[in-house]
């Protein structure tokens, strides 16, 4: 069965800066793919970044990106300017290209951005 | 854009008491699913449906059944709740997989309390 582990059940960052959320993963297989979810306070969860593991180009959204270490089954979660709004829990989730469309999640980090 | 909504946002039930959290999701998804999000957790996934009638176990379906009669109505049932199932139940909604454009859409949550 594969895990999940996020290491830091708390963070913050200064509005404007730049923060890193880490995420860990442990798999025996070679496809599948990788999720960062994003749920603000009393608000739906929505997906903020995904990466399929075949593809070596680190995934980027606007001011969110990965840092995707197949090889350390690592995949981080880079929030760039950060903003109020990005003020959230973070969860990592990973789905086997085996096991339809169920999801792994971490345990979640929680984000708070100061003004 | 996708929506998925759940019966109650808050409910307080006794032990014991047969507890049914309701679904809805109104894009025509075949896949449906149930997680249970406790601090430190993240979501588990109780269970899943990949099409009407069809249900599969995830990680912690022990307490809990489900029902899919139709395609956009998931219902989850305690039958006789208990303490340890205060949680926050989230319900969640996707396409069927291909190709991992399979986005798991959130519904805003269930927070039941067991008293």
């Amino acid at each position: 069965a594969q895990t999940v582990t996020q290491s830091q059940p708390e963070m913050s960052v200064q509005e404007a800066e730049t923060v890193t959320l880490s995420c860990t993963y442990d798999t025996s297989e070679n496809n599948y793919y990788l999720f960062w979810y994003k749920q603000p306070p009393s608000r739906q969860m929505i997906l903020v970044i995904r990466q399929e593991a075949y593809k070596q180009q680190n995934a980027t959204e606007n001011r969110f990106s990965v840092n995707f270490q197949k090889a350390a089954k690592s995949f981080s979660l880079k929030i760039s300017d950060s903003q109020l709004g990005d003020t959230a829990m973070y969860f990592c989730a990973f789905r086997s290209n085996n096991a339809g469309n169920m999801l792994t999640f971490g345990g979640g980090t929680r984000l708070m951005v100061k003004p | 854009d996708v929506k998925v909504t759940q019966s109650s946002r808050y409910l307080v039930k006794r032990t014991g008491e047969k507890v049914f959290l309701e679904c809805v999701q109104d894009m025509d998804h075949e896949n449906m699913f149930w997680y249970r999000q406790d601090p430190g957790l993240g979501l588990r996934l109780i269970y899943f449906s990949y099409d009407v009638k069809m249900k599969e176990k995830g990680d912690i379906p022990e307490g809990y059944s489900v029902s899919r009669e139709k395609k956009e109505r998931f219902s989850l049932i305690l039958e006789s709740a208990s303490t340890n199932q205060t949680s926050m139940y989230l319900c969640a909604s996707s396409v069927a997989p291909l190709a991992g454009q399979e986005t798991q859409y959130f519904g805003p949550g269930t927070r039941l309390l067991v008293l």
